[in-house]
């Protein structure tokens, strides 16, 4: 039950596109098609950006794009917004029947 | 519109209890995993226990094995978690959420304290 391996700190300008990686093992990450991701503003509660990898929910706009490589996942944002300075965590479900959530990943945008 | 609701966090003492719960109102909550997620002060999330819709499947991070225990109510749209023999470690939000891996709406969180 280790907790997902995420970059703590990724930045970018306005326009620009950013990739958070997020990596985990064929016990979790490489192993199903059920990696999730969150955006959290201090003192917020968790929105979820992607699920199954690369589904977005409505409403989240379509700058936000998920992908897998093994057992790595990734999101990334494209034409970065000033609104987009957060938090972001990956979660996936386990071979156990938990789920896990990587360390997270503050965004910043210069 | 979903609505999921905690209360019961608190202040207690190391080696104290504490029963969270987490009313459910505009889903079909019989139809649902739910989650018990928590985030302690200026850290990351951790994904805590869940349970299937029926209530008998249950699942734990290695860390709370043998003192919390998730249970459910469908009759009263409720989840709980029962917190025994708790821990400095254990202070945290506890989020309720909806699923059983993906998480599509929380709760506003309950604060749970634990110190002497």
């Amino acid at each position: 039950q280790s907790a997902l391996t995420q970059p703590a700190s990724v930045s970018g300008s306005p326009g620009q596109s950013i990739t958070i990686s997020c990596i985990g093992t064929s016990s979790d990450v490489g192993g199903y098609n059920s990696v999730s991701w969150y955006q959290q503003y201090p003192g917020k509660v968790p929105k979820l950006m992607i699920s199954g990898v690369t589904d977005r929910p409505s409403g989240v706009p379509d700058r936000f794009s998920g992908s897998k490589s093994g057992n790595t996942a990734s999101l990334t944002i494209s034409g970065l917004q000033a609104e987009d300075e957060a938090d972001y965590y990956c979660g996936s479900y386990t071979s156990t029947s938990t789920g896990v959530f990587g360390g997270g990943t503050k965004v910043t945008v210069l | 519109e979903v609505q999921l609701v905690e209360s019961g966090g608190g202040l207690v003492q190391p080696g104290g209890s504490l029963r969270l719960s987490c009313a459910a109102s505009g889903l079909t909550f019989s139809s649902y995993w739910m989650t018990w997620v928590r985030q302690a002060p200026g850290k990351g999330l951790q994904w805590v226990a869940n349970i299937k819709s029926d209530g008998i499947e249950k699942h734990y991070v290695d860390s709370v094995k043998g003192r919390f225990t998730i249970s459910r109510d469908n009759a009263k749209n409720s989840l709980y978690l029962q917190m025994n023999s708790l821990r400095a470690e254990d202070t945290a939000v506890y989020y309720c959420a909806r699923g059983g891996y993906t998480y599509a709406y929380w709760g506003q969180g309950t604060l749970v304290t634990v110190s002497s």
